[in-house]
């Protein structure tokens, strides 16, 4: 089965960019997408179709996929951007492969 | 406003059917893919199901294929997942979740989630 691998964690400072990579065999060749989950909460799309953003996504948030690796900016980060972090793709056999998800600390 | 809220969530034994609801508002539900979304305490988000705006066309994970099955009523704007033979391991919250633009693609509109414990 397709797996996208994420970092368990990533700190950054506040106003500093935080950048969280999503790796899987040829995920460039497939869109991808993020989501956001914060403590308690159901998850929010943050990032579509690679480097789309819904309405409602802070300009802060940006995406980028290429190669093997897709890649969530987050830049000018801030206290309210602590939270899990999943990507997700699409496989023959699985619609939605989620990311084993990325704990985005704001120091 | 647009809304999706779960139900039927609860402690089951080992073994034991559970029916989970989504009730949609806000939006025209037969507009879209409708899609069940899972995660254990503490875990990772973990896809279950999914079933075309007709409900003609639904797929599950291995984890879950031909104990679980999803369904909809586009007339009561609802989706459902009937749940058997349940195992410890489907200890999670169960999220229902609508695609952004009828592709099957990318889940914009999410529940709050109902919590389904398996347990003796």
């Amino acid at each position: 089965s397709y797996v996208l691998t994420q970092p368990p964690s990533v700190s950054v400072s506040p106003g500093q960019t935080a950048s969280i990579t999503c790796s899987g065999e040829n995920l460039g060749d497939k869109y991808g997408c993020w989501y956001q989950q914060k403590p308690g909460q159901s998850p929010v799309l943050v990032i579509y179709q690679d480097t789309k953003r819904p309405s409602g996504i802070p300009e802060r948030f940006s995406g980028s996929n290429s190669g093997n690796t897709a890649t969530l900016t987050i830049s000018g980060t801030q206290a309210m951007d602590e939270a899990d972090y999943y990507c997700q793709a699409w496989d023959s056999k699985s619609p939605f492969v989620f990311g084993t998800g990325t704990r985005v600390t704001v120091l | 406003q647009v809304q999706l809220v779960e139900s039927g969530g609860g402690l089951v034994k080992p073994g034991g059917s559970l029916r989970l609801s989504c009730a949609a508002s806000g939006f025209t539900f037969s507009d879209y893919y409708m899609t069940w979304i899972r995660q254990a305490p503490g875990k990772g988000l973990e896809w279950v199901s999914h079933i075309s705006h007709s409900g003609s066309y639904s797929k599950h994970a291995d984890s879950v294929k031909g104990r679980f099955t999803i369904s909809r009523d586009n007339s009561k704007n609802s989706l459902y997942l009937q749940m058997n033979s349940l195992r410890a391991e489907d200890t999670a919250v169960y999220y229902c979740a609508r695609d952004l633009d009828g592709s099957g693609s990318y889940l914009f509109i999410w529940g709050q989630g109902t919590l389904v414990t398996v347990s003796s």
